[in-house]
């Protein structure tokens, strides 16, 4: 099983600074099968990044993926109010697909 | 627009039994992978089971194997996770996903409490 531990586990920063989360797999993850989630307190998550890199539909140009074989990163360029949240990455390159536990990115 | 909706849930004791259900909307149901994701409270992500889109493939979590079955009815668009022997573990959100890799939409959850 592939286990993915994400960094730091909790950022704290201000509207308008720029967000940078970590993610690192136990084992590499085969083409770049990794995706992030963004999840707000009651709600469910929500798909942002799929294939380390391509943004899902509807997410702002101001996130974006990078990364391969066994680190991987999300960026928020610019905060916005409505960004703080948890951030979830997750595998789909072997079974079973596994999340990492979580970034809180909260309001400093 | 794509809508999950999930229902089913609730308190039931241990060793008990409960099926959730999804229901579908806004998109061809029957072509695509769906699968069951849990979330026990304050805790992460956990892929429970997913199933082909004609249900003939389906793939449970060791932690549920045996005791959870998935399952779908194309023709109401509509998915179901029936679980038995339930655990205190089991404790959890449980979302309707549409995906089986990744997850492009989910359901609001709802929340299965497995307590004495």
């Amino acid at each position: 099983e592939i286990v993915l531990t994400q960094s730091p586990g909790t950022l704290s920063l201000s509207p308008g600074e720029r967000a940078t989360l970590s993610c690192w797999a136990s084992q590499s993850v085969s083409s770049s099968y990794l995706a992030w989630y963004q999840q707000k307190p009651g709600q469910a998550p929500r798909l942002l990044i799929y294939g380390a890199s391509s943004r899902a539909t509807g997410i702002p140009d101001r996130f974006s993926g990078s990364g391969s074989g066994t680190d991987f990163t999300l960026t928020i360029s610019r905060l916005e109010p409505e960004d703080f949240a948890v951030y979830y990455c997750q595998q789909y390159s072997s079974s079973p697909y596994t999340f990492g536990q979580g970034t809180k990115l909260e309001i400093k | 627009q794509v809508q999950l909706v999930e229902s089913g849930g609730g308190l039931v004791k241990p060793g008990g039994s409960l099926r959730l259900s999804c229901a579908a909307s806004g998109f061809t149901f029957s072509g695509y992978y769906m699968s069951w994701i849990r979330q026990a409270p304050g805790k992460g992500l956990e892929c429970v089971s997913y199933i082909s889109s004609g249900g003939s493939s389906i793939y449970n979590a060791d932690s549920v194997r045996g005791r959870f079955t998935i399952s779908r009815d194309n023709a109401n668009n509509s998915l179901y996770l029936q679980m038995n022997s339930l655990r205190a573990e089991d404790t959890a959100v449980y979302y309707c996903a549409r995906g089986k890799k990744f997850f492009d939409y989910w359901g609001q959850g709802t929340l299965v409490t497995v307590s004495s």
